[in-house]
């Protein structure tokens, strides 16, 4: 099945250790999306991508970095890690002018200790 | 700017009962309407949309109405069962989805 993955699902780093989470799609859609989700809020969008065009929210701190090399793959970076940043980080995909919703990953939980 | 309110719970309920969680919207225009599910350390799913005025979204029992007179997007199950358990989050969507607070459902048996 078509499918939005994140790896890994829980990630433990030290505070202030780099970290990257990984997202990979086979649903081919233009579009990719990072979210921040703390204590089932709602998700917070962080940045997105149209095709490689990046688009970051005027609140996303600089500490969050993103990266997408394909259609396929996009990558969060976490510069430095605070105790702040411990939470839910969701992928999702869409197709651009489809409708269609976002098709979600499975999330990456982030722990720093 | 546009945004989504829903009751925030949580909502308790026992198996077999009615469910209806509210859901309004404030847009400038004619977005479209979902409702996202959460299971417990899972991501969201989308559980149903609705692309224009008087739509109705339906899936796995959920139904909700595009009621523009109103501005409601309110989700309804006749009869829940303890799977459905999880958090409900009602958004709305030109191109960026916007979410609302997200309501947590707990069925008990």
């Amino acid at each position: 099945d078509a499918m939005v993955i994140q790896n890994p699902r829980y990630q433990v780093t030290q505070f202030g250790k780099p970290v990257t989470l990984s997202c990979s799609q086979t649903l081919n859609h233009n579009v990719m999306y990072w979210y921040q989700q703390k204590s089932s809020q709602a998700p917070k969008l962080l940045f997105h991508y149209y095709d490689k065009d990046f688009n970051n929210e005027a609140d996303t701190p600089d500490n969050f970095q993103s990266r997408r090399p394909n259609t396929s793959f996009c990558f969060l970076d976490i510069r430095s890690p605070g105790l702040g940043d411990a939470a839910m980080y969701l992928c999702a995909t869409s197709a651009q002018g489809s409708g269609d919703g976002y098709t979600f990953g499975s999330g990456t939980r982030l722990t720093v200790v | 700017g546009d945004s989504v309110t829903q009751m925030e719970g949580p909502v308790t309920l026992s198996e077999e009962a009615f469910l209806t969680i509210n859901c309004t919207y404030t847009a400038t225009g004619y977005p479209s309407l979902f409702w996202y599910v959460q299971y417990p350390g899972e991501g969201l799913q989308l559980l149903l949309k609705a692309t224009k005025a008087d739509d109705k979204g339906s899936n796995k029992g959920f139904e909700a109405t595009y009621r523009k007179e109103t501005t409601s997007f309110h989700l309804e199950k006749g009869s829940v069962q303890v799977s459905d358990s999880a958090v409900y989050f009602c958004a709305l969507s030109y191109d960026k989805v916007i979410f609302g607070p997200g309501t947590s459902l707990s069925v008990i048996p």
